[in-house]
């Protein structure tokens, strides 16, 4: 089974302060994602990467950035958080043309 | 433009009855498109996908898929609910530029007792 792990589930960060969420995939994939995910408005794709240290931006980039350095994992900072970056944040990987694979989410609180 | 509808924001039925939850789409080319399910405070499961082959492709849990070439549609069906079914349900085409997937909305699902 494919597995994808995010390395918290919660977290409370203060406004202002770098946030950084990791996510670890272990079946070699080559392409890993980062999602918000907000009621309402569904599945929004931030940042995505085909290789490593490959990235491109999706549809809300802004305020973060990511770092792929391994092929297994693939982190995204918030340089500064601010409260409208609280959030529930969905990691995901995929072999080029399948389906994606999510890890268990992190809901992020930014006070 | 390239697009997936999920046109109910949620869906009721009673334990034991059918469901279907409904999704259509908008892309160019052959659709590649995929059911995902979402329990509270999860992240995403992958419940089935058509690439091509047979219009009606089975998955995980029980749950199958139409695909309808015509209507643009692909909806997710299962013959006979259960109150743990009741999650939200995620449909998404794959955007063959870019390998990306383009999702819905969502449809939360309940079954009741």
């Amino acid at each position: 089974d494919v597995k994808v792990t995010q390395s918290s589930r919660y977290l409370v960060k203060r406004t202002g302060e770098k946030v950084f969420l990791e996510c670890v995939q272990d079946m070699d994939h080559e392409n890993m994602f980062w999602y918000r995910q907000d009621p309402g408005l569904g599945l929004r794709l931030i940042y995505f990467s085909y290789d490593v240290k490959m990235k491109e931006k999706g549809d809300i980039p802004e305020g973060y950035s990511v770092s792929r350095e391994k092929k297994e994992r693939f982190s995204l900072i918030l340089e500064s958080a601010s409260t409208n970056q609280t959030s529930m944040y969905l990691c995901a990987s995929s072999l080029v043309q399948y389906e994606q694979y999510f890890g268990p989410g992190t809901r992020l609180t930014v006070t | 433009a390239q697009s997936v509808a999920q046109p109910e924001d949620q869906v009721n039925v009673a334990e034991g009855n059918p469901l279907t939850v409904k999704c259509t789409y908008s892309v160019s080319g052959n659709p590649y498109l995929f059911w995902y399910v979402q329990y509270p405070n999860r992240g995403l499961q992958f419940l089935l996908k058509y690439i091509t082959g047979d219009n009606l492709v089975k998955g995980s849990y029980g749950f199958e898929a139409e695909f309808n070439k015509s209507q643009t549609s692909f909806h997710l069906k299962k013959p006979s609910a259960l109150v743990s079914d009741s999650a939200l349900y995620f449909c998404a085409v794959r955007d063959h530029s870019n390998y990306q997937l383009i999702w819905g909305a969502g449809t939360k699902l309940i079954i009741k007792p």
